[in-house]
């Protein structure tokens, strides 16, 4: 079974330009996650979807990040400016079946971002 | 607000030793816990995860946790350290009333001597 797979792997970009970085769940599985992960820290939440509904975005910068997972599968995270602080790792992962906290959450091999 | 600590950022052991990570959290819901490792340009691996009953749980490549309720702890334990277990290790807690949000601690970076 084939895993996550995010694309690039990596990125290096001039402040105020655009990214975005895309995610392919494992198949069948119905949720997805994009977390952010500093240096030195571990993975934070951005955005959950359920299938193609957003049903947590409380921690996405909505001022620059949006997301979108058209037909429920694949997903884009964008950020358009990008700033020097969003560089990180940018980590997506899915579950397979929404609402369940004890789920697994299986990750991808994250995007890291560099903004120079 | 729920948080997780891991009060190790680095911890050293030589090669055959044991190892105890240490997890503790803040949770005001009955929490869900999990281990994942960190392998460098890697994703997160799932190595074990406690939900309810047996408080002492077997995961892969030879880890256990064990859950204590009264002192908020999820402890990572492995007899026998190998040095292709050296990466980095994250506790992370999750609760069915925050959905399944999970909430991560910062890390310990596991580095094997031999």
């Amino acid at each position: 079974e084939a895993g996550v797979v995010q694309s690039p792997r990596y990125k290096i970009i001039e402040k105020k330009q655009p990214v975005a970085f895309w995610c392919n769940p494992i198949s069948g599985h119905n949720t997805l996650y994009w977390y952010r992960q500093n240096l030195g820290q571990g993975p934070e939440l951005l955005i959950r979807y359920e299938n193609e509904e957003a049903v947590d975005d409380s921690q996405l910068p909505k001022d620059r990040f949006s997301a979108e997972r058209l037909k429920g599968v694949d997903s884009t995270l964008k950020i358009q400016p990008a700033e020097l602080g969003d560089s990180a790792v940018y980590l997506c992962a899915s579950s397979k079946l929404p609402g369940l906290a004890e789920e697994t959450q299986y990750f991808g091999p994250g995007t890291r971002l560099l903004v120079l | 607000a729920q948080s997780v600590t891991q009060p190790d950022i680095h911890i050293t052991v030589s090669e055959g030793a044991s190892l105890e990570l240490r997890c503790n959290y803040s949770y005001g819901a009955t929490p869900y816990l999990f281990w994942y490792v960190q392998s460098p340009g890697q994703g997160l691996q799932l190595l074990l995860k406690y939900f309810s009953g047996d408080t002492l749980v077997q995961g892969i490549k030879g880890f256990e946790a064990e859950f204590k309720r009264s002192q908020s702890s999820f402890n990572l334990r492995k007899p026998s350290v190998h040095w292709s277990d050296a990466a980095e290790y994250f506790c992370a807690v999750g609760a069915r009333e925050y959905g399944n949000k999970l909430v991560f601690g910062a890390g310990t970076i596991l580095r094997v001597k031999s």
